[in-house]
């Protein structure tokens, strides 16, 4: 069955500290894998698009990894600011039918 | 702003009704994506439209269908509502028909159906 999981549920950290935000899919075959960002009640807004052959890619303070061989992802936030408080999704796209799989998301909250 | 249009921001109706959500995409992106986000299910594809053709079809159920006219908006069709419609509706648009380029997501229509 095809899912995407993540992890932690929810997190909340202290301004200025890093964080790293867990996902996990078993996807097949896999195309690509995107990290999203989503303030509440907002259109979710793209941070990064990663496929199969790219290890890491940056955006700014996000740094998401990629390990298509252990179909994990993880987003990196480094020194976090409130605005960083939002749900971050991890989408997998399907090779088949251009499906997209979401992950439930991580509501991150970050406080002075 | 992302560049994307969606009408209306919100909707009240009741259960039984037809609604009809509308989408315009970024000027010169040919398509269009829909996606129900409800509280329990997290985000859900339900459907893609490349420059007036269905092309891909993702959870979307019989009651609901969707088109996407000349000008390249979109309308996204509920009918015989439930109150588990109730939800955000959201539209986002692409220049590319493959999914693998970035998406531009509106603000979404949220739907109550009471």
């Amino acid at each position: 069955k095809n899912q995407v999981e993540q992890s932690p549920q929810s997190l909340i950290i202290l301004e200025g500290k890093n964080c790293t935000l867990q996902c996990n899919y078993t996807v097949s075959p896999f195309s690509n894998l995107r990290w999203y960002k989503q303030d509440t009640g907002r259109g979710p807004v793209s941070l990064t698009i990663m496929t199969f052959s790219e290890n890491t890619k940056s955006n700014g303070r996000y740094t998401a990894t990629l390990d298509a061989d252990t179909k994990q992802s993880s987003l990196h936030i480094t020194a976090s600011q409130l605005s960083d408080s939002a749900s971050y999704i991890c989408v997998v796209r399907r090779n088949t039918g251009n499906q997209f799989y979401f992950g439930t998301g991580t509501s991150l909250t970050v406080i002075p | 702003d992302s560049g994307v249009t969606q009408t209306p921001k919100h909707l009240i109706t009741a259960t039984g009704q037809r609604v009809t959500l509308r989408c315009s995409p970024r000027s010169g992106d040919l398509s269009v994506y829909w996606y129900q986000q409800s509280l329990d299910q997290g985000l859900q594809f339900l459907i893609q439209y490349y420059n007036g053709e269905e092309r891909a079809k993702g959870n979307i159920l019989e009651r609901f269908s969707a088109q996407q006219f000349p000008d390249l908006h979109s309308e996204l069709n509920l009918s015989s509502l439930e109150l588990g419609d109730s939800a955000l509706y959201f539209c986002a648009s692409s220049v590319r028909l493959a999914g693998d380029g970035e998406q531009y997501f509106g603000p979404g229509t949220r739907l109550t159906v009471t």
